[in-house]
């Protein structure tokens, strides 16, 4: 059974300063998914990576993933209020089942 | 506008009475998923859908059925509801379970079973 866990479960946060998100997955997966979600919203697709070594960045979110220890990380960099949210990483397999952690909950504070 | 749709937004219904959540995408999307998100447990697939025709389990089927008969509708029925029903559920899709992308999620579809 693939089992996905993320910690930490709930993050406070101060501006500008920056932190990681870890995301472990129990088996070999195809893909590694980060979705964000704000409170009573749905889920939006952040970011897709696809093998061992990819990095990918979008303004201060930056994920990357290493295969061979099956870690993921979020790292928030300068974080600002904006971000508040939960943010669910997740892994797939081409057979389609899909596996999601429980989220992390950020909170930013100035 | 390229858009997962769910219908209804809410819902209560009483124990026993079948019901039906419908949802449909307009992107030509193969793959469709049913997910069900309650506090503290993240998001448990339901059910999903590699193509027309095609439908699996995912980890908790229980007590749910889906169809694809059309590339485009990934309906969820719930033929006797119970109380453990009740959550906040998601349809999600995407073009093709080999592809890269993320899933495209619907709105949601909250549920309350008395």
């Amino acid at each position: 059974e693939l089992k996905v866990e993320q910690n930490p479960l709930f993050l406070s946060m101060q501006e500008e300063k920056n932190y990681t998100i870890y995301c472990n997955y129990s088996t070999t997966s195809d893909r590694l998914y980060w979705y964000r979600q704000d409170p009573g919203k749905s889920l939006e697709s952040l970011f897709v990576l696809l093998s061992n070594g990819a990095v990918k960045q979008e303004g201060r979110l930056m994920a990357s993933l290493d295969t061979k220890a099956r870690l993921s990380t979020l790292h928030i960099t300068a974080a600002v209020h904006d971000l508040s949210a939960t943010y669910f990483c997740a892994v797939d397999n081409f057979a389609g089942k899909s596996t999601f952690g429980d989220g992390t909950t950020l909170t930013v504070k100035p | 506008e390229a858009q997962v749709t769910q219908n209804p937004r809410y819902l209560i219904t009483v124990t026993g009475k079948k019901l039906t959540v419908t949802c449909s995408q307009n992107m030509n999307h193969e793959y469709m998923s049913w997910y069900r998100q309650d506090p503290g447990l993240g998001l448990r697939q339901i059910y999903y859908s590699m193509n027309v025709e095609v439908t699996d389990k995912g980890d908790v089927p229980e007590g749910y059925k889906v169809s694809r008969k059309e590339k485009r509708n990934f309906p969820l029925i719930l033929e006797s509801p119970s109380p453990n029903q009740t959550s906040l559920y998601f349809c999600a899709s995407s073009l093709g379970i080999d592809r890269v992308a993320g899933y495209t999620f619907g709105s949601g579809t909250r549920l309350t079973v008395v």
